[in-house]
């Protein structure tokens, strides 16, 4: 069976430090893998997705990074982090076909101080 | 563009009583629908899904949506709501745009059930 692991859970940073979240897939093979940050209120918002190695397609403006060195393997990044960029992060795959219907991590919550 | 509205953020029920929560799209192009389910501090678990065929869709812990082409909505229900069905419930609209499937999410609302 297919699962999806994000890491880490929880993270404290500082302002202007840099951030990496990883998020692997297992079970599967060239998944279309996405991240969501989701504020309060404002629901998910789509940040970036990725329908093979090394093909990032960013959906809006920000101080975040995305990259996908593996198959399985989709990263976010920062290099320096703002306050605003607080929030859950959620990592999701796609099965193959045009259902899409995601299958979503456990989230990674980021508080940037 | 695609886009959902959830019009309710939060909706207070009591426990054994029905719920209904609305979701309403808007899409230039034929859709999939979905209802999800998020639990404090977690990640989201589909409900159910609306592909094609009976507009009438039944999902896990015994909630069901009806789509409505007409209106464009695809409302969530349930007849009679437990304590552990307190969550958030996020609808989503999903369209081939730009060679990949764009899932747009509603903003969600917390179904809080009062015992």
């Amino acid at each position: 069976s297919q699962t999806i692991h994000q890491w880490p859970a929880t993270l404290v940073q500082p302002v202007g430090s840099p951030l990496s979240l990883e998020c692997t897939v297992e079970g599967t093979s060239n998944p279309n893998l996405y991240w969501y940050r989701q504020a309060a209120g404002r629901g998910l918002q789509l940040l970036f997705y990725s329908v093979g190695i090394g093909q990032i397609s960013s959906e809006v403006p920000q101080n975040l990074s995305a990259s996908r060195p593996q198959d399985r393997q989709f990263i976010l990044s920062s290099k320096k982090l703002l306050l605003s960029d607080s929030g859950f992060y959620l990592c999701a795959w796609k099965k193959g076909g045009h259902t899409g219907e995601l299958f979503f991590g456990e989230g990674s919550r980021l508080t940037v101080l | 563009a695609q886009s959902v509205t959830q019009l309710d953020s939060q909706v207070p029920v009591f426990e054994e009583a029905p719920v209904e929560l609305r979701c309403n799209y808007s899409s230039s192009v034929s859709v999939y629908l979905f209802w999800y389910v998020q639990y404090p501090n977690q990640g989201l678990q589909l409900l159910l899904k609306y592909l094609s065929g009976s507009t009438l869709v039944k999902g896990i812990n015994g909630f069901e949506a009806e789509f409505n082409k007409s209106q464009t909505s695809f409302h969530l229900r349930k007849p009679s709501v437990h304590i552990s069905d307190t969550a958030e419930y996020f609808c989503a609209v999903s369209e081939l745009s730009g060679g990949y499937q764009k899932v747009t999410f509603g903003t969600g609302t917390k179904l809080q059930v009062i015992p």
